[in-house]
């Protein structure tokens, strides 16, 4: 697509609760990024992905939070067992791989989830 | 550890430039963005460096010194809708993008 998609753009769900967020690159990156803001505040790195692989999850808050990509495409947020501290909205970005040199390769952001536990 | 710093917030006027500073301590350095996020928005890129010293773009500018671990963006004849958080992120040897909590701009007219 011209951009990265992401869907639900809303989502309204009950505590303990699962809810599952997708991501979809902009075709060709092989660089995925998930990130949390919170209202005011700044961007909380999630997890990062390059191609199918995850070279670095520490950003996941706890076990109840999970991520994948397949087919070095799609990527899915899942968070098991939602709960009220887990709203926010979630940002995915996207990006080409840096080959060296000027090249820019900065990442491009879906417009995000707002999710809302109640 | 790997960190970012920038101002959480400054105040401008309408018409007049300013500065927004950004110093990183990184494992390596492949290049630094800054992005704008207007509120309730996505970020969306600015600029970009990866060589030492100034790049223009319209009315807004960014330079970088590697050595000095230390960038700014530079914002000519403020307007009204430049009032949004300007956000500094590095990559890392890694791969990986470092980001700073922000600056969130005011302007006033």
């Amino acid at each position: 697509g011209a951009g990265v998609s992401q869907s639900p753009s809303n989502k309204v769900t009950e505590k303990g609760k699962d809810v599952e967020l997708r991501c979809d690159p902009i075709s060709g990156h092989t660089a995925l990024y998930w990130y949390r803001q919170s209202l005011g505040q700044g961007l909380e790195f999630l997890i990062y992905f390059q191609g199918n692989s995850a070279p670095d999850k520490s950003g996941l808050p706890s076990d109840r939070f999970s991520a994948e990509r397949t087919g070095g495409s799609v990527s899915t947020l899942t968070i098991q067992r939602t709960q009220q501290e887990d709203s926010a909205v979630y940002l995915c970005a996207s990006s080409l791989n840096w080959r060296g040199g000027r090249m820019n390769t900065e990442a491009f952001f879906g417009q995000g989830t707002r999710l809302t536990v109640v | 550890g790997q960190n970012i710093d920038q101002p959480t917030e400054m105040t401008a006027t309408e018409g007049a430039i300013v500065q927004i500073n950004c110093t990183y301590q990184t494992s390596g350095f492949n290049g630094l963005f800054w992005y704008q996020q207007h509120a309730g928005e996505a970020p969306t890129f600015l600029s970009y460096n990866v060589l030492d010293g100034l790049e223009e773009k319209g009315r807004f500018s960014s330079f970088l010194s590697r050595s000095k671990g230390y960038s700014y963006l530079l914002l000519k004849e403020l307007q009204m809708k430049d009032s949004a958080s300007y956000l500094c992120a590095v990559r890392d040897s890694n791969y990986q993008l470092i980001w700073g909590a922000g600056t969130k701009l005011i302007i006033k007219p």
